[in-house]
């Protein structure tokens, strides 16, 4: 079975660019999030969802990150504009829920450069 | 709010057994993961306990006491490829979002 996927990989852009990351969660699963890691902070939640609704986006650094999931198969990551603290990997996840124990399973990641 | 605390940096050498800890203080507990992460890739599941106890599966065991708020992660009979940052992670009642510790790299030398 197919993991989490999470494209691109790697993104290098420059300040004051729009960024875009997207993950496909593992099918079946209700819950996706997104995180943020850094040498500086370790691992940070920054939203996650539910059957496609968000439920808590108290991560979401400021106005310039949004995230959207449009269908149980799709959701995006968006920074406009990027700044260079933004650099950082991106993680997304997804779980069957906290009914089936709430295994969190880990895409790839997205490896952001901002210059 | 919480506090999850581990040790930054461990070593260990190839066939001995390390226990890596984990504090936690949070009110509403409801679970506590361990991942692992190897460096440049994502965190991988490695165990799950709710409740009180010792949960063993292979080389790893993981161990939680509820009203100490600590849990230890047991690796056993270490190999070179148990190298990583090893991810201690709380939820509370009534959400489904972890919280992780900061993580602690243990480097496992011949």
């Amino acid at each position: 079975d197919a993991g989490v996927i999470q494209s691109p990989r790697h993104e290098v852009t420059e300040m004051g660019q729009e960024v875009t990351l997207r993950c496909k969660p593992i099918s079946g699963h209700d819950y996706l999030f997104w995180y943020r890691q850094t040498m500086m902070r370790g691992l940070e939640l920054l939203i996650y969802f539910n059957n496609n609704v968000p439920i808590d986006d108290s991560g979401m650094p400021e106005d310039r990150f949004s995230a959207k999931m449009p269908n149980a198969s799709f959701s995006t990551l968006k920074i406009q504009p990027s700044e260079p603290r933004d650099s950082a990997v991106y993680f997304c996840a997804s779980s069957l829920g906290p009914g089936a124990g709430g295994t969190q399973y880990f895409g790839p990641g997205t490896r952001l450069t901002v210059l | 709010g919480q506090n999850i605390d581990q040790p930054t940096e461990m070593t260990a050498t190839e066939g001995a057994i390390v226990q890596i800890n984990c504090t936690y203080q949070t009110s509403g507990f409801n679970g506590l993961f361990w991942y692992q992460q190897h460096a440049g890739e994502a965190p991988t599941f490695l165990s799950y306990n709710v409740l009180d106890g010792l949960e063993e599966k292979g080389r790893f065991s993981s161990f939680l006491s509820r009203s100490k708020g600590y849990s230890y992660l047991l690796l056993k009979e270490l190999q070179m490829k148990d190298s990583a940052s090893y991810l201690c992670a709380v939820r509370k009642v009534n959400t489904d979002k972890l919280i992780f510790g900061t993580g602690t790299r243990l480097q496992v030398f011949p």
